[in-house]
């Protein structure tokens, strides 16, 4: 267990509608990053979180957005759900980045299952 | 040619030999490098990291970075069939980007 925590577990929505992840980092880390996870593939980089601002963003679209609260916690929103939104999000917590390329361990929490039919 | 790579395997040993995983990468500034375990259904679960060249053992497991070559590798002695999962490699980019490879899938075999 690594005291990170997701919700929900599932979903399962439909095209063109919108959806709000939530992640709850561990106690003493202020860095929160989100990936998503097809399949059969590595986690994909979405972007990062760090004194409630982006600090970091991997080639998503702007329909993958996110917001970082005072308390650490974060929120995915992701809006137009298309079908190949359907994957595993995780979401992993660490202390903030050393420098360029330099980086703490990151510990993921339990994933959320997201279906777009 | 892909930021991470990683040999897809599947990768069997038998058990109580060791497990060899391999994994290169591109990106000349990455300064963080990380191995996790992810079993089929759950999320990576973080087995080491390294920074520096050379060699990193934390139990059975061993971690090998060759920064000239951009090259880490995880060596697991003992191999248990609980250690059957897709080992995932990751290099921290410039951005803060975490890129992964898309893992290599190990068995144990009793």
């Amino acid at each position: 267990e690594t005291g990170v925590t997701q919700s929900p577990t599932h979903l399962i929505k439909t095209r063109g509608q919108q959806v709000t992840l939530r992640c709850s980092s561990q106690s003493g880390h202020n860095t929160v990053s989100w990936y998503q996870q097809a399949l059969g593939q590595g986690p994909q980089f979405i972007f990062q979180y760090y004194r409630e601002e982006e600090n970091g963003r991997g080639n998503f679209p702007p329909r993958f957005s996110g917001l970082q609260f005072p308390n650490y916690s974060s929120e995915l929103n992701v809006n137009a759900l298309e079908l190949d939104d359907s994957a595993l999000y995780l979401c992993a917590s660490s202390l903030p980045p050393i420098s360029s390329g330099h980086s703490y361990e990151q510990y993921f929490g339990p994933g959320t299952r997201l279906t777009v039919t | 040619q892909k930021e991470v790579e990683q040999n897809s395997g599947p990768l069997s040993v038998p058990e109580g030999a060791i497990a060899s995983l391999n994994c290169t990468y591109s990106d000349r500034v990455s300064q963080s490098f990380f191995w996790y375990r992810q079993y089929s259904g759950k999320s990576p679960e973080l087995i080491m990291s390294i920074y520096s060249n050379g060699d990193k053992e934390d139990g059975r497991f061993t971690a090998q970075l060759n920064k000239a070559s951009q090259y880490v590798s995880l060596l697991i002695r003992d191999s248990q069939p609980s250690d059957s999962a897709t080992y995932l490699c990751a290099v921290t980019q410039a951005n803060n980007d975490m890129r992964f490879g898309a893992g290599t899938r190990l068995t144990v075999k009793p």
